[in-house]
C-alpha cells in the first residue's frame, strides 16, 4: 500500500462542465503520474509529475491539464468534459529511491454524458 | 519503449503452475522487463522486474530467455486470486509505463 488515495471515486458529470480529479499520496514520493483505462486500449499515460510545478505531457494529454502546487497533490482537470473523456482513470506513483516500479491508486470512474 | 507481444487470453487450473509468455523482440539492451497484473475493479499491481537474470519474489518469478527477447513470467501455484489481466511491459529511460492489452487469466476451480 503506498498511500494513494483519488477523489471522487465516481462521477457523473454532463458535456461541457469542468471536472477535478484528485491524487494524495501521503509520503512524500516525488513522481506522479495520471493514467487512463478505456476498453481495448490497456492503460495510456495523459500526464505526468515530477515535482512541484514540474508536469510534462503523456500519449493522450490533449483536453486534459494538471497542477501540483504540493508534493502530497496532482490533480487532473478536464476544462470542459466531453463523452470520450468517460474513462476510468487512475493516478500511480514512483516511491522516491525506488526501481522504476509504479503504485497505483483505486481509480476514479468518470461518465461525461 | 519497445512493445510487447501477449496472448490475449490464457486458462488454468486452480493449484496448478502457469506460464505466461510475452515476446519483445525489439528490446533494447537497456530495457527492464516490467510485469504488472490488474484485478477486476482496481488498479495495476506490481508483480516483478527484471533485466538479464531471471527473478523470483513472494508473488511470481520471471524468466528471461538468454537473448532477452522474450519472458515468461510464471505462477508456481495459480489461485482463484490470481485471475487478473496480466500486462507484460518494457521499461527503458521514460517515466511512464506503456501497457498494452495483456492477457486475461482465467483460472478454473
Amino acid at each position: 500500500d503506498a498511500g494513494i488515495t483519488q477523489s471522487p471515486r465516481h462521477k457523473v458529470t454532463e458535456t461541457g462542465t469542468p471536472v477535478t480529479l484528485r491524487c494524495h499520496q501521503t509520503e512524500n514520493h516525488r513522481y506522479m503520474y495520471w493514467y487512463r483505462q478505456d476498453p481495448g486500449h490497456g492503460l495510456r499515460l495523459i500526464h505526468y509529475s515530477y515535482g512541484v510545478k514540474d508536469t510534462d505531457k503523456g500519449e493522450v494529454s490533449d483536453g486534459y491539464s494538471v497542477s501540483r502546487s504540493k508534493t502530497e497533490d496532482f490533480l487532473l482537470t478536464l476544462e470542459s468534459a466531453t463523452s470520450s473523456q468517460t474513462s476510468v482513470y487512475f493516478c500511480a506513483i514512483t516511491p522516491t529511491g525506488g526501481t522504476d516500479t509504479q503504485y497505483f491508486g483505486p481509480g476514479t470512474r468518470l461518465t461525461v454524458l | 519503449d519497445a512493445k510487447t507481444t501477449q496472448p490475449n487470453s490464457m486458462e488454468s487450473n486452480e493449484e496448478e503452475p502457469v506460464h505466461l509468455p510475452c515476446n519483445h523482440s525489439t528490446i533494447s539492451g537497456t530495457d527492464y522487463i516490467h510485469w504488472y497484473r490488474q484485478l477486476p475493479s482496481q488498479g495495476p499491481e506490481y508483480v516483478i522486474h527484471g533485466l538479464t537474470s531471471n527473478v523470483n519474489n513472494r508473488m511470481a518469478s520471471l524468466a528471461i530467455a538468454e537473448d532477452r527477447k522474450s519472458s515468461t513470467l510464471i505462477l508456481h501455484r495459480a489461485t482463484l486470486r490470481d485471475a487478473a489481466v496480466y500486462y507484460c511491459i518494457l521499461k527503458g529511460g521514460a517515466n511512464n509505463l506503456f501497457f498494452g492489452t495483456g492477457t486475461r487469466l482465467t483460472v478454473i476451480p
